[in-house]
């Protein structure tokens, strides 16, 4: 398995539709994960943290499930600003801050085009 | 509120020259670190920083240095640029890579010839 996997997509939805993102990560120490947003010729920026219970920020529910490794993001009711690549973002589990990786892994990415 | 402020925004260099990426953060964070983003490959860690005086090396160093002088600057010297370094470069910065977000400048884009 990859360190993390994403879909890349791109996942084409008409506006108000609900869509759904997932993300495998490989090492069962990881302890932090993230969603990141990035549109077309920008720098990522945080859109949310994903805690073990679940957290929910307006449209926008991520979901971990360490059992299987993974973790989801939840968009509700598309809008058209939504479009842009969703990064997941897992951090290393390695304590220690040596090693080539560094200690976040970052995703490809899911791309997604929400269409009037 | 500046964040994260890269210089200069966009570059074009001849192959076989040297420039330097300017990375420069105001808010005190001691995890500094320069990823490149080319199509289909996702973000790639260059070099990282845990604080002044402390650097190590990511996926893909070669080519590129780094030095970390003061806690607020993190620059990424390319030593003779070739093709294969054409990219767009974030610099991130964070309180804790582990538990906090990372906070990106909003990127150079290089072109070598």
């Amino acid at each position: 398995r990859k360190e993390v996997e994403q879909d890349p997509g791109p996942f084409n939805v008409p506006e108000g539709a609900t869509v759904a993102f997932n993300c495998t990560y490989s090492n069962s120490a990881s302890q932090s994960f993230f969603w990141y947003r990035q549109d077309c010729r920008k720098e990522p920026k945080l859109l949310m943290s994903v805690y073990s219970s679940g957290n929910e920020d307006g449209r926008f529910t991520a979901q971990l499930n360490r059992a299987s490794q993974y973790i989801s993001l939840l968009i509700r009711d598309s809008k058209l600003s939504d479009s842009a690549t969703y990064l997941c973002v897992v951090n290393r589990g390695d304590m220690n801050y040596g090693g080539s990786q560094g200690n976040l892994i970052f995703g490809k990415g899911t791309k997604l085009s929400v269409k009037p | 509120n500046a964040g994260v402020t890269q210089t200069p925004k966009f570059q074009v260099l001849k192959t076989g020259q040297s420039m330097t990426l300017q990375c420069a953060q105001d808010m005190n964070h001691e995890y500094m670190s320069w990823y490149r983003q080319d199509p289909g490959m996702g973000l790639r860690l260059i070099h990282y920083s845990v604080g002044a005086g402390i650097t190590d090396q990511g996926e893909v160093p070669n080519g590129y240095n780094v030095s970390r002088s003061t806690t607020e600057d993190f620059p990424l010297r390319l030593l003779s640029a070739a093709p294969s370094q054409t990219s767009v470069y974030f610099c991130a910065s964070s309180e804790n890579p582990d538990y906090q977000p990372q906070h990106f400048g909003d990127g150079t884009r290089l072109s070598i010839l």
